[in-house]
């Protein structure tokens, strides 16, 4: 079974500019969430989406946006990219059952480098 | 909020050595707790997970018990191999009807030498 795929899988941008990076989670899994690994500040949480909804949010600017598809693929944005998001940004899928025990089945990543 | 602290690495150990990686949480009720393991050039693999109190999860050699009254989730191995090798994270579950967020510790990295 495919697991959750993300592109690109690496990136370079300069400043100012904005990205948008891909997620296609496992088939019937219908929640997707975002995170972002960096040396500094470790794994932080983004965003999550389920049924093209966002149910919860992490402490990132308005800058960090995302959506969700009606086939439960996401998107998420960065606009006026900063030195500091420079990045790998993790996409992880989940079923929906008791929440908080729910399994993520994470991607490999996309890493974005902003110069 | 809910936090996660673990032992600061990197962990330096001879192959067949025993393994613990410490982990302590502070949150509110009864979360999930999680230990992921990262490759290099990988994403996130979980490893295994306990949801409630004095449950033990195991996968792989690996083991860890949900230990409510000292707030720890201790990573356990008896013999390490160099394969090993790797960042390991311990994670807490967001609160029942939350959604599925994840609360992660700073990571440990493992090195196992032949």
């Amino acid at each position: 079974k495919a697991g959750v795929t993300q592109t690109p899988r690496y990136l370079i941008k300069t400043r100012g500019q904005q990205v948008t990076l891909s997620c296609s989670p496992i088939s019937g899994h219908r929640s997707v969430s975002w995170y972002q690994q960096t040396p500094g500040q470790g794994l932080q949480f983004l965003f999550e989406y389920f049924s093209e909804t966002q149910r919860n949010k992490g402490n990132f600017p308005g800058r960090f946006s995302g959506r969700q598809f009606s086939n439960s693929r996401s998107e998420m944005n960065v606009s006026t990219l900063e030195l500091g998001d420079s990045a790998l940004y993790l996409c992880a899928s989940s079923r929906d059952g008791p929440s908080g025990a729910n399994v993520l089945t994470f991607g490999a990543g996309s890493r974005l480098t902003v110069l | 909020g809910d936090s996660v602290t673990q032992m600061e690495g990197p962990v330096t150990l001879s192959e067949e050595a025993f393994l613990t990686i410490n982990c302590t949480y502070t949150a509110t009720g009864y979360p999930s707790l999680f230990w992921y393991v990262q490759y290099p050039g990988e994403g996130l693999q979980l490893l295994l997970k306990a949801t409630k109190a004095d449950d033990k999860g195991s996968n792989k050699g690996f083991e860890a018990t949900y230990r409510k009254e000292t707030t720890s989730f201790h990573l356990e191995k008896g013999s390490v191999q160099v394969s090993d090798s790797a960042v390991y994270f311990c994670a807490l579950g967001s609160p029942n009807n939350a959604g599925n967020m994840l609360t992660f510790g700073g990571g440990t990295r493992l090195m196992v030498k032949p």
